[in-house]
Parts: C-alpha cells; structure tokens; sequence
C-alpha cells in the first residue's frame, strides 16, 4: 500500500468548514483513498472514498487531485462531535494486503466551541 | 442502520489463560475481519476471512490466534493463552465482499486486559 502523510493535528472552529489533507504521492492508478475516523477508544467509523472522481456523502466530501497524489476530506459545518482522529488511508485493488486498512497515526482534529 | 456488535465489552483475563471475543458481522456481509489497538499506538490488522477460510493474516496473527464462524451470524476470535502484551482493544469489522471498493464497518471493541 502506498504511504500516507497527514498533519499530526488541526484545530477547526465550531461551525466552519474543516479541510483535512492527506499526501499519498506515492499511489497507484487502482489504489483506492479511504477516510475512517475514531472518536475516544471508539471502533474506527468509515466517513468515505474515493478512486479518481470527487466523491460526496451525508458526512463529508473527498476532493482528490487529478495527478492522485494527495487528496482533502472536508466537513462542511464541523460540531464538537466531529472532534476525532482522522485517518487517511490508501488501499489495495488486489494481491497483498488488499484486504486490509493500513492505519497511520491519522489527524487528531479538534472543533472548538 | 444495520452494525456490528460485540461482546464483551470489556474482558479481564490471568496470563496463560484462553479468551473469545464474539463479534455479530452485519447480516448481509461476507468478509469479516479482525484489528487490535495497543493503548496509544495504530489501529493494526489481524486477519480477514471468507466462506469459512483465512483470506489474509498479518504477522501479529500466530499460532495463538484463531477465527471461527461457529454459526450463521457469529463471528469469533479465540486467543489461547493469553500474554501481558495481548492487553488492546479488538475491533471487529464486516464489509459485503472482500473488493477495495467495499467498505469495512466495525464494530465498537472488546477491551481485553491481561493480568
């Protein structure tokens, strides 16, 4: 799997627009981008993905580059209990490891009030 | 809206002893898979499985571990003698099939603590 690079911490105003970014410069054509976040000790919670296009659901929206080497995760209106790490991770098509989310030590975003 | 379960949720066990973690996959998955996270470090693979059969396993996952699917809706991890550094939470996580396109749903954890 190729590797990601994500800040090790953002802070986001209550309200506004969080803009997580993620480098995975290193992806292949069939790898595709997935965005989990954990909240406390929670089970990791799958926010979205993305391949090539941007991609948009009730949570969030992906917005990857045309080159796929990095992409941004965006909330649109952070709450306090968007506070979490964010982890972005960049998965297999197929043959080793294509089963698995390779996690990182994500983006510990935290909303303030 | 259809998620996995656990149980326990938390689990205290003596060194050397065996532990199950019972996981319920959401009903229409078939892949079915197991992580841990050590306090403080990664979320980390364990194994995946389908139709009855390890499809990958990690290094972490020796000859200590094993998986079951014992009946139509659970899904086990059995750790037989358990050590001091089995201390983690386990998730469980299910998707509908196996591809990379498929989304993997987990389930909230069973805190193991080995004493």
């Amino acid at each position: 799997d190729a590797k990601t690079t994500q800040p090790p911490s953002m802070d986001c105003a209550e309200g506004r627009a969080a803009n997580l970014p993620c480098n995975h410069s290193t992806i292949s054509g069939n790898e595709y981008v997935y965005w989990y976040r954990q909240i406390h000790s929670q089970g990791p919670q799958y926010i979205i993905h993305g391949l090539k296009n941007n991609e948009t659901n009730e949570m969030a929206s992906l917005i990857i580059t045309e080159d796929r080497k990095s992409s941004t995760l965006i909330l649109p209106h952070a709450t306090l209990r968007d506070t979490a790490v964010y982890y972005c991770i960049v998965r297999a098509y197929s043959g080793a490891g294509s089963y698995q989310l390779t996690f990182g030590k994500g983006t510990k975003l935290s909303v303030i009030p | 809206e259809p998620e996995v379960t656990q149980t326990p949720s938390h689990q205290v066990t003596q060194m050397g002893q065996e532990v199950i973690l019972r996981c319920v996959p959401i009903s229409n998955h078939l892949y079915f898979y197991w992580y841990r996270q050590i306090l403080g470090q990664k979320v980390e693979f364990l194994v995946s499985f389908y139709n009855n059969e390890i499809s990958e396993k990690s290094e972490i996952f020796d000859d200590q571990f094993s998986v079951e699917r014992p009946d139509g809706s659970n899904f086990t991890l059995k750790i037989r003698s358990t050590k001091l550094e089995d201390s983690a939470m386990y998730f469980c996580a299910s998707s509908v099939m196996g591809l990379a396109f498929n989304e993997q749903f987990f389930g909230p954890g069973t805190r193991l603590t080995v004493l």
